[in-house]
Order: C-alpha cells, then structure tokens, then sequence
C-alpha cells in the first residue's frame, strides 16, 4: 500500500531563504508526483507535475525533483516571500488510476 | 471557464437532510474528480467522471451518496440523509485527461464547506 510522507509538518523561516520540503513515499511505482499548495480557505493550486521518467521540473522561483528509487521529492523554493506561507502538499498517482495518495502537507510560515 | 467554480463556498444541513454540492470544471477539461477532505489535509477520493460517464467509483459511499456530471450542465455530488461525519470540505477537480499514458495536472476548485449539525 501506497503511503506518502511529509516532513517537516510545519517551517517557519525568514523571508529571503531557501528552503527545501520533502516528501517521500513507499512504492517507487508511480505515475507522476504533483506538488500543490494550498492557501486556508482555499482550494489547492498545482504547482508542478513531474511524470516518472522526469527527474525535475521548474516554474519560476520553484524547483521540484524526483527520486523514484529513494522514493523521494523535494521542492526547493528559491528567495521565499512572504507570500508563500501557505500549506505544501505533495501527492503520488499510481499506475492503476488516478486516485491520488496524498501526504500530509507541509505548512509553510516566511516572517517578512 | 478558466477555474473549476464550485458552489455553494458554504452550506450548513441539520443531520438527516440532502446536501447537493456542485462544480463546473474548466471548459476543455473531460475528467472531474470529487475528492472529500475531512482531518486538515487527509484527502479522500470518491469518484471521477469522464464526461457523463462514470470513470472510478471506488471511493464513493454509495448507500448516501451520488454524484452526475450531465451534459451542459454543472457536475454534482448529493448526499442523502447526511452524518455529522460527512462534514468536511468537499474539493472536485478536473483534467484533460485522467487515462493512463497521459500525464495531466489536477486543477482544482476552491471547495465547498460542508458542515453537517
């Protein structure tokens, strides 16, 4: 069974760092990896989509890579802004369907 | 559209009475997605559509719940005689294509708030 993991639950970091959060997940048999981020309140904004032959993708100050033997992501953002406070969350879609396994999240706090 | 519109933001029912949700997904978009979100961030699947049709029931707790997505009109989720464990916020999403070979982001809307007293 599909399980996906984040860490940490919660970062706080000054405005102007680089950050990087994790997911990892137990079965290497994916079909892609989505990163999302979500604003309370609000829905979920797709932030990068790495297929499984993709090692990384890039959008702006966003960087997603993708491990599949190790069983792991990371999104690094780049310059963080207050802006990006927000709940990151990382989701796996098998190969059977598109039921996606979702982590946790990640909430996000930059301290202007 | 642009956005996945889903309404109402909120609705509040009394334990036992009907909930209708709906959501339009983006124009252009053939897959939608009805996912429930009950603890913070636990995300629940509960059924897709392709079109009209049926795609994956799986996740659907079928004795309350149903779901159609007619054509030129809103997609909807309806829960019979809802439980207070039905409160949760109710996402859909939509793609261009949910099949297998095709590599296509979720866009998803802003939810629907349920909270069932």
């Amino acid at each position: 069974k599909q399980e996906v993991t984040q860490i940490p639950a919660a970062l706080s970091v000054p405005e102007g760092e680089n950050l990087v959060l994790n997911c990892s997940f137990t079965d290497s048999a994916i079909y892609n990896l989505q990163w999302f981020r979500q604003d309370p309140g609000k829905g979920l904004t797709s932030l990068l989509l790495i297929q499984s032959s993709q090692r990384e993708q890039t959008s702006g100050r966003l960087n997603a890579s993708l491990d599949k033997s190790s069983g792991r992501s990371t999104l690094y953002i780049a310059a963080s802004q207050p802006g990006d406070s927000a709940t990151y969350l990382c989701a796996v879609r098998p190969w059977s369907n598109y039921q996606l396994i979702w982590g946790a999240g990640t909430k996000l706090i930059i301290k202007p | 559209g642009e956005e996945v519109a889903q309404t109402p933001k909120h609705l509040v029912r009394g334990e036992g009475q009907k909930a209708k949700l709906y959501c339009a997904p983006i124009k252009g978009h053939s897959y939608v997605f009805w996912y429930q979100q009950v603890l913070k961030n636990e995300f629940k699947f509960l059924i897709s559509f392709q079109n009209e049709n049926v795609f994956d029931e799986t996740g659907m707790p079928k004795e309350r719940f149903s779901a159609k997505c007619l054509p030129n009109s809103p997609c909807s989720l309806e829960i019979q005689a809802t439980k207070l464990e039905d409160s949760a916020v109710y996402f859909c999403a939509s793609s261009q294509s949910g099949s297998t070979g095709e590599n296509s982001p979720l866009h998803f809307g802003n939810g629907t708030r349920l909270t069932v007293t």
